[in-house]
């Protein structure tokens, strides 16, 4: 299974300002996920972001509210722009296992609170 | 568009029992993947178990198996000899062969009682 580490682990931040999360993965994937999880919901995911291309955003989340960068195959930021407290959230980043058995292995999160 | 319900929000069980927690599928592929994650306090999620919709024979991993049944679209876990360990949120997932995007379902809250 793949090690993968998410900074910061928890924030608290103002309303209108912007918060970037790293996740950091120990060996190299194609395809790095970002997720979404409300208080006392389920996940959902915001974009895939591919090593060299632009992210794939899924529907209800554009590019100007959560830019995603993917720099190498082993690293990619999620930012969240312009926060709101409907922001307050766990942002959770995953990876494809490698041998293409379908599971993603998951970050261990961002718990996020926006005032 | 694939929908995955969990119609439990919570479920308890003493602990050595067995517990079995529900869900239900929608979609029309014919290969998929089919998981069930479990996601304690510290908010981790963690892989308990994933089966493959081709294969007939349900998916088992120690003290957890699932029935699967493809027709039905009913994929559910049971958990054999409860352990205190076990009390977490789980989450039943599916994902189109092929595709990238994991679905969730609402989960399920399991309460392990001493």
């Amino acid at each position: 299974s793949a090690v993968i580490s998410q900074k910061p682990s928890r924030d608290i931040c103002q309303r209108g300002t912007s918060l970037t999360i790293q996740c950091q993965v120990d060996s190299q994937v194609t395809m790095m996920f970002w997720y979404r999880q409300q208080p006392g919901q389920s996940l959902t995911l915001i974009a895939t972001a591919n090593q060299g291309s632009e992210a794939t955003y899924e529907s209800g989340f554009v590019i100007d509210k959560f830019p995603i960068s993917r720099p190498n195959l082993t690293f990619s930021t999620l930012t969240v722009s312009n926060m709101s407290p409907e922001d307050s959230s766990i942002y959770l980043c995953s990876v494809d296992r490698t041998s293409g058995r379908g599971e993603q292995f998951f970050g261990p999160g961002t718990r996020l609170t926006v005032l | 568009a694939q929908t995955v319900t969990q119609s439990q929000p919570e479920m308890s069980v003493q602990e050595a029992e067995t517990v079995t927690l529900s869900c239900t599928y929608d979609t029309s592929e014919s290969d998929y993947y089919l998981f069930w994650y479990k996601q304690p306090p510290s908010r981790q999620m963690i892989l308990v178990i994933r089966q493959e919709a081709y294969k007939q024979q349900n998916a088992t991993e120690n003290r957890f198996s699932v029935n699967f049944q493809k027709a039905a679209k009913s994929f559910s876990l049971k958990i054999s000899d409860s352990q205190l360990g076990d009390a977490a949120m789980y989450f039943c997932a599916y994902r189109r062969l092929g595709g990238s995007r994991l679905t969730f379902g609402e989960g399920t809250q399991l309460t392990v009682n001493p």
